[in-house]
């Protein structure tokens, strides 16, 4: 079945520091990728997205590339800011192109930053 | 605003009683999921509904069920049977068939007393 691991957190970085947050995922086929985005108290937001290999997702400064060699889609930022500071979420759908919204998650990264 | 209403922000829940967790959204979407969200853990599905009066079960469906009488609306029952239902649960929704993203609400953390 499908899964999806992300780096261990929580992650902690000072403002103006460049973030990667690591995403492998293991699924048959060609799955689209997501992060989600999820600040204190509210639900998920999706961040950006890519639904084929090589695709790079992009959205508020944060890039992630879809890496099929790898089966990795890791999240980056150049310079990251205090309101930066939230849980991320790796999350697969599955192959085919249609999830009907059956998302796999990852386990969530915290990120901190400080001023 | 259009959105996702999900309440109450909180609750609690007694051994042996069921509770339900409203879900309400103003998007005209078709589709609306239920997804259980515990620390450390990655968001599991729970139940999904593509359309009013249809809906399916998750990974953990066991122990939980919804209705879709009306489009706009999906509540979750959390019966008795659910022995772990301490967590924060997430409702969402998504557009139509041909879109995938989703579009979550600000969630209900539930507790146990």
């Amino acid at each position: 079945g499908n899964s999806v691991t992300q780096m261990e957190g929580p992650v902690t970085l000072s403002e103006e520091a460049f973030l990667t947050i690591n995403c492998t995922y293991t699924a048959t086929g060609y799955p689209s990728l997501f992060w989600y985005v999820q600040y204190p108290g509210e639900g998920l937001q999706l961040l950006l997205k890519a639904t084929k290999a090589d695709d790079k997702g992009s959205n508020k400064g944060f890039e992630a590339t879809y890496r099929k060699e790898t089966t990795s889609f890791h999240l980056e930022k150049g310079s990251v800011q205090v309101s930066d500071s939230a849980v991320y979420f790796c999350a697969l759908g599955n192959a085919g192109g249609t999830s009907y919204g059956k998302l796999t998650f990852g386990q969530g990264t915290i990120l901190t930053v400080h001023p | 605003d259009g959105g996702i209403t999900q309440s109450p922000k909180y609750l609690f829940r007694k051994e042996g009683q069921n509770v339900t967790l409203s879900c309400e959204q103003n998007l005209n979407h078709d589709a609306m999921y239920w997804y259980r969200q515990d620390p450390g853990q990655g968001l599991r599905l729970i139940y999904y509904s593509q359309i009013v009066n249809d809906f399916q079960k998750g990974d953990i469906a066991e122990g939980y069920s919804v209705s879709r009488e009306k489009k706009e609306s999906c509540p979750l029952t959390v019966t008795s049977a659910q022995k772990n239902p301490t967590a924060f649960y997430l409702c969402a929704s998504r557009r139509d068939s041909l879109t995938e993203k989703l579009f979550f609400g600000s969630g209900t953390q539930l507790s146990v007393l």
